[in-house]
């Protein structure tokens, strides 16, 4: 089966870099994304990975992915309070041409502390 | 460009009612698909439509269903609803599936309560 495994929660001071990690089991995934959910609101499409690139960044955003460990990790540059949120991992299961289904992790709340 | 547009952002039913939920894709967008967000159980992927016809389904029992208009525009609906149903229903849009980028545009969601 397919599932995606984040650690739940991270601290970290004001300026400071972030990572974030994520591991996934389905080999066959092709996307792999990373989303932000504020308090009371949707999900946020921050920075997604094709699965036949290691790294893609994106002004603050850092994505390195390593397809054999099956490890996906994000990475925020001078953490801001505004970052404070949970931030979701998704791979998308490919199915009858469709990039509709995704899996998602159960989210990382990330705490921005002064 | 608008983003996805969900309503009602909110809304309280009672156990055994039925609930219909909208959501408008980016324009362009023939892909809408609903997932379903749960304290205990997280992100939930519930249908996919493209195109008016359903693409993917979930593990979802049959009193959830949805559909699709020649607009784009996507309705999910929950009857006999359960107290367990109380969710917050998100809805995304993506142009089309491949050789299309993957990106998946999600709405504000619409918050259900069932009492």
């Amino acid at each position: 089966g397919e599932d995606v495994e984040q650690s739940l929660f991270l601290s970290v001071r004001e300026g400071d870099s972030s990572v974030i990690n994520c591991t996934y089991t389905d080999s066959s995934s092709t996307y792999l994304y990373w989303y932000k959910q504020e308090p009371g609101a949707g999900l946020q499409l921050l920075t997604y990975i094709f699965s036949n690139m290691d790294m893609k960044q994106d002004q603050r955003l850092t994505v390195l992915l390593n397809k054999k460990d099956k490890h996906l990790s994000l990475r925020i540059a001078d953490t801001q309070t505004g970052d404070s949120a949970i931030y979701f991992c998704a791979e998308s299961v490919l199915t009858t041409d469709s990039w509709g289904k995704l899996q998602f992790g159960a989210g990382t709340q990330v705490v921005v502390t002064p | 460009k608008a983003g996805v547009t969900q309503t009602p952002r909110y809304l309280i039913k009672t156990r055994g009612q039925q609930v219909t939920l909208s959501c408008s894709p980016i324009s362009g967008h023939r892909s809408v698909s609903w997932y379903q967000q749960t304290p205990g159980q997280g992100l939930q992927f519930l249908f996919e439509y493209f195109s008016e016809t359903q693409r993917n389904k979930g593990n979802f029992p049959g009193r959830f269903s949805g559909r699709q208009f020649s607009n784009s525009r996507s309705e999910m609906n929950v009857s006999t609803l359960e107290l367990g149903d109380s969710a917050l229903y998100l809805c995304a849009s993506s142009l089309d599936g491949p050789p299309n980028t993957g990106e998946l545009f999600f709405g504000e969601g619409s918050r259900l309560t069932v009492l």
